[in-house]
């Protein structure tokens, strides 16, 4: 069965600090691999998606940037953090074709301070 | 971005009662899918639904794909303490084939014993 594995679960960064995010699925291949970002309470907003190995969409522009360096690995990373990108950041993966569902992992906790 | 409308914001009902939350927009989808979100973790997948009029069970739940492909309904039955979270709901919109979720705003559940 598939699987999707992010970490850290939790992060405290400092203002202006860097960020790596990373995110790996298990069990099948050439999938579609999404970032998001949800503010408290809030619903999910589409940081960035990949169909492939090196094929980044991004939906926002942001402080952020996504890289797919294989099949089955998204990461996602900051140059300089800003208070602003504290939220609960959730990887993705669904099947390589249309119209599938997507899969969550359980998510990374960042608080900048 | 594009967002579903769903209603309502939030619910707080009584143990052994039944729930019914739905979602709409403008535009017709391709699929519509339910999650469910505990404090923490990532979403998880409920119900898929491919087809317009499609009705489908998974235990308590039922969902349905309206027949305009504009809408969704999300049914739980008896209530329990465990089904307390988050309820999103989600869908390709069919306007063009895309690997793209839009979400609803969420439905916060709270039951009381």
């Amino acid at each position: 069965s598939q699987t999707i594995h992010q970490w850290p679960a939790t992060l405290v960064q400092p203002v202006g600090s860097p960020l790596s995010l990373e995110c790996t699925v298990e069990g099948t291949s050439n999938p579609n691999l999404y970032w998001y970002r949800q503010a408290a309470g809030r619903g999910l907003q589409l940081l960035f998606y990949s169909v492939g190995i090196g094929q980044i969409s991004s939906e926002v522009p942001q402080n952020l940037s996504a890289s797919r360096p294989q099949d089955r690995q998204f990461i996602l990373s900051s140059k300089k953090l800003l208070l602003s990108d504290s939220g609960f950041y959730l990887c993705a993966w669904s099947g390589g074709t249309f119209n599938q569902p997507q899969h969550f992992g359980d998510g990374t906790r960042l608080s900048i301070l | 971005g594009q967002q579903l409308n769903q209603s309502p914001q939030s619910m707080f009902i009584q143990e052994g009662e039944d729930v019914s939350m739905n979602c709409t927009s403008s535009s017709i989808f391709n699929t519509w899918l339910w999650y469910k979100q505990d404090p923490g973790e990532g979403p998880v997948l409920l119900i898929a639904l491919y087809k317009a009029g499609e009705l489908t069970s998974n235990g308590r739940l039922t969902a349905q794909f309206g027949i305009t492909r504009k809408d969704s309904f999300l049914n739980i039955s008896a209530s329990i303490p465990s089904d307390v979270g988050i309820y999103f709901c989600a869908g390709h919109t069919g306007s063009y084939n895309t690997d793209k979720l839009i979400f609803g705003t969420g439905t916060r559940l709270q039951v009381f014993p």
